[in-house]
Formats: structure tokens, sequence, C-alpha cells
């Protein structure tokens, strides 16, 4: 049985470098979430998928922030021009779609260093 | 704007003694869930509750759902070292699928 799984796990990054992250979801789950965790703070929504469709976008999600996730299985985040606030924990989450909300199951996380 | 408000931000006490951690909102949620999250990690799901009212138990933990499912509180009785983390609660809204995190509670257990 695997989980929500990412990569990679850590990454420090100077700033204004271009990062991506990765998010393999449990296999037949078809919604796909990111959030961002800051220390000390629950997670925050970010955007999120159903299938390859991208639904819903956070005002946090900037314009140097882009999600996909082209075969509706994983999904990739990429943050353009990296900045020092930029540093967080960026969190996926999967779900099978059953209602109007579903239970999310999370990956370990990527954390984002910015120096 | 922070919709769900946990309490106590902090908690630290010796294995052995019951404790409670309060989730509460004035917005309703169709549901809530409660997570525990480690350093590093992502948060590990616990428990769903849906309807006003619903009380579950999870081994040592309760979780109880406010009849007007504007509020949720998870009990702990006999707490043990393992139960040490980060304890979320997060709720969801009809029509959104987006999860409202709350701040968090951060619970010590000493031995």
């Amino acid at each position: 049985d695997t989980g929500v799984s990412q990569d990679p796990r850590h990454k420090i990054t100077k700033r204004g470098q271009n990062v991506t992250f990765r998010c393999d979801p449990i296999s037949e789950h078809n919604r796909l979430y990111w959030y961002r965790q800051t220390l000390g703070q629950g997670p925050e929504f970010l955007t999120y998928f159903q299938n390859e469709a991208q639904l819903e976008k956070s005002r946090l999600l900037s314009d140097r922030f882009s999600a996909e996730r082209p075969k509706g299985s994983f999904s990739t985040l990429e943050i353009q021009r990296t900045e020092q606030g930029d540093s967080a924990m960026y969190l996926c989450a999967s779900s099978f779609s059953r209602g109007s909300t579903d239970t999310q199951y999370f990956g370990p996380g990527t954390r984002l260093t910015v120096l | 704007t922070q919709l769900l408000e946990q309490s106590p931000q902090f908690l630290s006490i010796q294995e052995g003694e019951n404790l409670t951690v309060y989730c509460n909102s004035s917005s309703v949620f169709s549901s809530l869930q409660w997570y525990r999250q480690e350093p590093g990690e992502g948060p590990v799901l616990l428990v769903t509750v849906v309807t006003g009212g619903e009380v579950k138990k999870l081994k040592r933990l309760t979780f109880q759902f406010g009849d007007a499912r504007k509020d949720s509180s998870l009990h702990i009785t006999a707490a043990q070292p393992g139960d040490t983390g980060l304890y979320l609660c997060a709720g969801g809204r009809e029509g959104f699928q987006k999860l409202v995190f709350g701040t968090g509670t951060r619970l010590l257990v000493s031995p």
C-alpha cells in the first residue's frame, strides 16, 4: 500500500532560482491538492485538481507559481524566481471524490529553503 | 482570516494525564478532520466527522463534532509520550474542496 509521495523531501536554493516539486497521489484518487505550511502555522490551500483539470487557485498562488497535472496522475508545482518568503513546507494531498468534501491524505511534504 | 481557532496552542503534560484540545469557528462546516503531524512530516489523518453531535473513538482518543457543526474537540485519555506532536483540525465546507486548517495545538507528553 503506497500513500502519497513527494519528491524531493528537501530543497535548498538561492533566491531567483526556479524549483519544481513532484507529487504522486494514491493511485485511485482523482483529486490532488497543494498546500503550503510555514513554521508554527497550519497548512494553507494553494490549488487543487480534479483529474487533469485545475479547478481552484488560491490568491496565495502568485504568477510565479504554476501547477500541472498533465495526465491526471502525478502533479508538479513550479516556483519561478524564488524569494525568501517562499521558504515553507509544500504539502500535497489526494482524495477520491465521494461528495462535497472528501477525506484528504497527505504526503510527507517538500521543505523549501530559499537563501 | 483564520476561520478555525484551536486551543490551547501548546500543552506540556506528564504521561498518564488526560487532555482536551478544542477547535472553534463561527462558520458551519460540512465535515471536520483531525490530523497529527510530526516535525518534518506531513499531517496524518486521525478521524473525519460529518454529523453534528457525532462522537468517534480511536483507542484513547475521543473526537466530538459540535451539534451545530461549528466546533470540535479531541480528548486524549492517559496520554503517552508517543502522543507527542502537532494536532491540527481542518474543516471542509459544502461546495468547496479545500480544507481550512486550524492554528494547531502542539502537545508534549513527558515520561
